[in-house]
């Protein structure tokens, strides 16, 4: 099994649409966890880190359940903008990434 | 301006030949990771330091070897056993602290002829 799955989509959505995306990883003793976007070509960038109490920051929510030992990462009102690939990460002792989501927004 | 460099963007080189890339950060961050990326893929980890002097392999170490003489830098070496080393690399950096996010590089795209 690997340590962080993703589903790897790609997801087309139209734009204002909510999209979620799901993670789930292996290691129970996993200790921080992120959600990383990437643009074609280019190096991931932080999208957010993730809180067990859930954190919110503009259209973005992501939560974390230990106990299913998932994390999420809801965008609400989708913007042509948020065309990227999402990239779950999961630390435990080592940075570990999920494959990847692929979005594509469509007006 | 404080950041990670990873030199060169582009490598070209012939197959059979050992090439090494460069990373370079001055954030004073603890650890030090290489990833490669795959089209299509997701990260996959090579090589990570935590400390100088010191390194772990990654769940795709062989054919690689890296070495952290000093905290600033962790270059990588793609030596001639690694089958099929055309990829995208990525050097990222962070504090040790398990809460804390990793910053990256722009990335060298090595293409082996």
């Amino acid at each position: 099994r690997k340590e962080v799955e993703q589903d790897p989509g790609p997801f087309n959505v139209p734009e204002g649409a909510t999209v979620a995306f799901n993670c789930t990883y292996s290691n129970s003793a996993s200790q921080s966890f992120f959600w990383y976007r990437q643009d074609c070509r280019k190096e991931p960038k932080l999208l957010m880190s993730v809180y067990s109490s859930g954190n919110e920051d503009g259209r973005f929510t992501a939560q974390l359940n230990r106990a299913s030992q998932y994390i999420s990462l809801l965008i609400r009102d989708s913007k042509l903008s948020d065309s990227a690939t999402y990239l779950c990460v999961v630390n435990s002792g080592k940075l570990t990434f999920g494959t990847g989501t692929r979005l594509t927004i469509i007006p | 301006d404080g950041g990670i460099t990873q030199s060169p963007k582009y490598l070209f080189r012939k197959e059979g030949q050992n090439v090494t890339l460069s990373c370079e950060q001055n954030l004073n961050h603890d650890a030090m990771y290489w990833y490669r990326q795959d089209p299509g893929q997701g990260l996959r980890l090579i090589y990570y330091s935590q400390i100088v002097n010191d390194f772990q392999k990654g769940d795709i170490a062989e054919g690689y070897s890296v070495s952290r003489e000093k905290k600033e830098s962790f270059p990588l070496t793609v030596t001639s056993a690694q089958k099929n080393p055309t990829a995208f690399y990525l050097c990222a950096s962070s504090f040790q602290d398990r809460g804390a996010e990793a910053f990256f590089g722009q990335g060298t795209r090595l293409t082996v002829v």
